[in-house]
């Protein structure tokens, strides 16, 4: 079983829907926890940081950690064609850098 | 406004030949990274060093070797190239173990 497991898609929407991006992790020592974005032929590109459980807001893009289920989303509203891409969870402990990665989930929306 | 610059973009290689990878920041972090791409696996970390004059084994360090030239530049080698290390390889930056990670663009290395 790996560590963190991220539904790979692909997930097809219409423009202006709700997206719910979701990661499940086993390993309780995780602390930090970040999403990423990845365009075709491009690197990750950072969208949300966030420490232990709660939520994080950035314009469209809502970040939210469960530490009690071990389970974080990411959720996109009225989303965009542009918002087409690769979306990849990410997570670590307090005392390393080591980011251990979801396989990414595929996002298109459609306009 | 590079931010973290991968050479080559491209690559081709018959197994058994040898390939350095390198990778240079211009944002005067102290941590970089090497990872690898496959289909299915996301990105898995292969070396990483915390800071100048320092390097680690990640999660897939077999088959590579790494060095850090000076606080800029990062470069991932391959001694004797096999199939299995067709990938996507990403190098990454940070200012420190606990700061957010800013990836390059990539290199896509094809072994034959």
């Amino acid at each position: 079983q790996k560590e963190v497991e991220q539904d790979p898609g692909p997930l097809s929407v219409p423009e202006g829907a709700i997206v719910s991006l979701n990661c499940t992790y086993s390993n309780s020592a995780f602390q930090y926890f970040m999403w990423y974005r990845q365009y075709s032929r491009k690197g990750p590109e950072l969208l949300m940081y966030t420490y232990s459980s709660g939520n994080k807001e950035d314009g469209r893009f809502t970040a939210q950690v469960d530490k009690s289920s071990k389970y974080i989303s990411l959720f996109i509203r009225d989303s965009q064609p542009s918002d087409s891409a690769t979306y990849l969870c990410a997570m670590r402990t307090s005392n390393t850098g080591k980011l251990i990665f979801g396989q990414g989930t595929t996002l298109q929306v459609k306009p | 406004n590079a931010g973290v610059t991968q050479t080559p973009k491209f690559q081709v290689l018959k197994t058994g030949q040898s390939m350095t990878l390198q990778c240079a920041q211009d944002m005067n972090h102290n941590s970089m990274y090497w990872y690898r791409q496959d289909p299915g696996m996301g990105l898995r970390l292969i070396y990483y060093s915390a800071s100048e004059g320092t390097t680690d084994k990640g999660e897939v360090p077999n088959g590579y070797n790494v060095s850090r030239l000076n606080k800029r530049e990062f470069s991932l080698r391959l001694e004797s190239a096999a199939p299995s290390q067709t990938s996507v390889y990403f190098c990454a930056s940070s200012d420190g173990e606990s700061q957010p990670q800013h990836f390059g663009d990539g290199t896509r290395l094809s072994i034959l």
